[in-house]
């Protein structure tokens, strides 16, 4: 079955220590990928995106993620978190011609001061 | 521009009775979706509209639930009646080609 995996489900860090949250696939297709936050009690943001080329991206905040196609995965990092940045981090997928977006369970970052 | 708005924020009921919610998406934004986030899950896609016509409602629980897309813009979900796993927060989201926005969303406390 199709499937986005995120194995950290609660991730603990210090303030300027470096961050990455992994997020696996199991589509047998092209995907298009993405990577949303949600702070607390605020909607969804997303981050950044992969839709074709270059497979390291940048997004806001200084995040970034690195599709790895043989891997199936697209991990997040972040190379000196802050206390800003404790929120959930979702991975989401969709299929190339299809809109609908297919989340992962989601990763927990609390950054502590 | 404006974002999703959904209406109410909050929403408290009881077991088997009814409860509606409301989305305005971004003008211009052909596709809308519905999702529900069940604490400490991913958003799960409970339907997807083309302008006024369903894509996907192959996830929603249709004994129990329904969608509409009036005019191919606003949209309301409603559950009648309510069961205690249907607590979540329930998400709308519109999307031109792929850029996604999402709403705020409705917490439901189903108690």
């Amino acid at each position: 079955a199709q499937s986005v995996s995120q194995h950290n489900h609660h991730v603990i860090l210090s303030e300027a220590a470096s961050l990455e949250l992994g997020c696996n696939y199991s589509y047998g297709g092209t995907v298009n990928l993405f990577w949303y936050v949600q702070y607390p009690g605020q909607h969804l943001q997303l981050l950044l995106k992969y839709f074709s080329g270059d497979p390291l991206v940048k997004g806001i905040k200084g995040f970034e993620a690195e599709f790895i196609k043989s891997k199936f995965s697209f991990n997040l990092r972040k190379p000196s978190v802050q206390w800003s940045d404790t929120a959930e981090y979702f991975c989401a997928v969709t299929l190339t011609g299809a809109n609908n977006l297919f989340f992962g369970t989601g990763t927990r970052l609390t950054v502590i001061p | 521009e404006a974002g999703v708005a959904q209406s109410p924020r909050y929403k408290i009921i009881e077991k088997r009775q009814s409860v509606a919610f409301w989305c305005n998406p971004i003008s211009g934004h052909a596709t809308l979706y519905w999702y529900q986030q069940i604490l400490g899950q991913g958003p799960k896609l409970l339907i997807q509209f083309q302008n006024n016509g369903v894509v996907d409602d192959s996830q929603l629980p249709k004994d129990r639930f329904s969608a509409e897309r009036l005019k191919g813009v606003d949209s309301t979900l409603k559950i009648q009646p309510a069961k205690l796993e249907d607590s979540a927060v329930y998400l709308c989201a519109s999307s031109l080609e792929r850029g996604y926005t999402f709403g705020s969303g409705t917490r439901l406390t189903v108690v």
